[in-house]
């Protein structure tokens, strides 16, 4: 089992849609918990952190925890045609440093 | 400049040939982190740097990929006899000490024909 699980995608939503993005993790002990946009060809940004189950609100983004589930998602409202990227889920299993553990992504087509 | 910056861009090298790739860090970031992104891949840790501390080398593929880091910021990444397997794009990322975000650069691509 990968330590980071993505569906690879495509997901494909029309514009003005909810885009919903999943990610499981297998180390039960992980504490910090983060969202990369990679356009093609460039090198991934950060978008979303989450530490503490629930979710967390950034504008169009949120980001939701479930640790007992060992569930992370990203929910991005009124999706753009811009918002077209593959999308990383990174998880931090040691909190003695940030070696963040990759998800291979998932790539969203936002079609207007 | 004001973010993490890789060199070369873009190199070709042929099989067995040993190449260095460079990351100069954003200052003041005491953290340093080489991944790799084969095609179609998530990030594969490379190799970390904190400090003054010993580096994580943990995720070295091989005893021909070899790091340093010189006085606390510029980054070298070598890898000797290069093989096929090796093309990928060699990203660097910094952060502040502790719990922080990472910073990416835009990425070496490395090409072994």
């Amino acid at each position: 089992q990968k330590e980071v699980e993505q569906n690879s995608g495509p997901l494909s939503v029309p514009e003005g849609a909810i885009a919903s993005l999943n990610c499981t993790y297998s180390d039960r002990v992980s504490q910090s918990f983060f969202w990369y946009r990679q356009y093609s060809g460039k090198s991934p940004e950060l978008i979303m952190s989450i530490y503490s189950n629930g979710d967390k609100e950034d504008g169009r983004f949120t980001a939701q925890l479930n640790k007992a589930s060992q569930y992370v998602s990203l929910l991005i409202r009124d999706s753009q045609p811009s918002d077209s990227a593959t999308y990383l889920c990174a998880v931090n299993p040691n909190t003695g440093f940030q070696k963040l553990v990759f998800g291979t992504g998932t790539r969203l087509l936002v079609s207007p | 400049g004001a973010g993490v910056s890789q060199s070369p861009s873009n190199k070709v090298t042929e099989k067995g040939k040993d190449v260095e790739l460079r990351c100069d860090p954003i200052s003041g970031h005491t953290a340093l982190y080489w991944y790799r992104q084969s095609l179609g891949q998530g990030l594969e840790f490379l190799i970390y740097f904190q400090g003054n501390s010993a580096p994580d080398k943990s995720g070295l593929p091989s005893d021909r990929f070899s790091a340093e880091r010189t006085g606390g910021s510029v980054s070298t990444l070598t890898i000797q006899r290069t093989q096929q397997e090796d093309s990928a794009v060699y990203l660097c990322a910094s952060s502040l000490e502790g719990v922080s975000p990472l910073h990416f650069g835009n990425g070496t691509r490395l090409t072994v024909t």
